[in-house]
């Protein structure tokens, strides 16, 4: 069974700084990758995802994320954390190929805080 | 610009109560999701459906239950609300082409 681990549920940086939220899968094939955000009684909303090709994916505000299938991980990094960036972020997985399901598998939310 | 919608956003009801979270999307999806997300958790898929006429459960066990009679729109119905079923609830879609999910803004449920 697919599982999604986020390592640290708290990430606390200054303005300015890297930002780097951990995520490992575990699955018997590589799935497709997605980080979501989700603000204060918000929805979700699509940061990046991975499906197939170029392993180092850009998304939307800067993000981005890489998919290391050796490591199983796929981490979401940005350069330089900005306020607006504070906000929970959602690692998810789900079947790739011919058994995508749509299905999401989430991990347990990091909470990021950017501190002035 | 996901369009994707659900109402209420927000809903304190009480115990014993029925209730019908709606979710409707315009972009023609085939599959649409119910997740079930508690304060500070992660999210876990109560419902799903390929189509019209196609509802599964997933695999967080829910008292809720859903239809799809039309494309467009997937609703949750509680027959009984209990405190326990207070959380958030969110609806999505995915494309028969796409990979991605999109989300409606939620439901936060209280029951008391």
């Amino acid at each position: 069974a697919q599982s999604v681990t986020q390592l640290g549920s708290h990430v606390s940086v200054s303005e300015g700084a890297l930002v780097l939220l951990r995520c490992n899968y575990s699955s018997s094939v590589p799935p497709y990758l997605f980080w979501y955000v989700q603000y204060p009684n918000q929805g979700l909303q699509l940061l990046l995802k991975y499906t197939t090709g170029a392993t180092l994916v850009k998304g939307i505000n800067g993000f981005e994320a890489e998919f290391k299938k050796s490591e199983t991980s796929f981490h979401l990094t940005k350069p330089s954390a900005h306020m607006s960036d504070a906000a929970e972020y959602f690692c998810a997985v789900s079947p790739s190929g011919s058994g995508n399901t749509g299905k999401l598998i989430f991990g347990q939310g990091t909470t990021l805080q950017v501190k002035p | 610009e996901a369009d994707i919608y659900q109402t209420p956003r927000y809903l304190v009801i009480g115990t014993g109560k029925k209730i019908t979270l709606e979710c409707s999307q315009t972009m023609g999806h085939d599959k649409m999701y119910w997740y079930q997300q508690d304060p500070g958790m992660e999210l876990h898929l109560i419902h799903y459906s390929y189509g019209v006429n196609s509802t599964e459960k997933g695999d967080l066990s829910s008292e809720s239950t859903v239809s799809r009679i039309r494309t467009e729109h997937f609703p949750l119905t509680l027959e009984s609300a209990r405190p326990s079923h207070t959380s958030q609830y969110l609806c999505a879609s995915i494309g028969r082409l796409n990979t991605e999910a999109f989300f409606g803004q939620g439901t936060r449920l209280t029951v008391v």
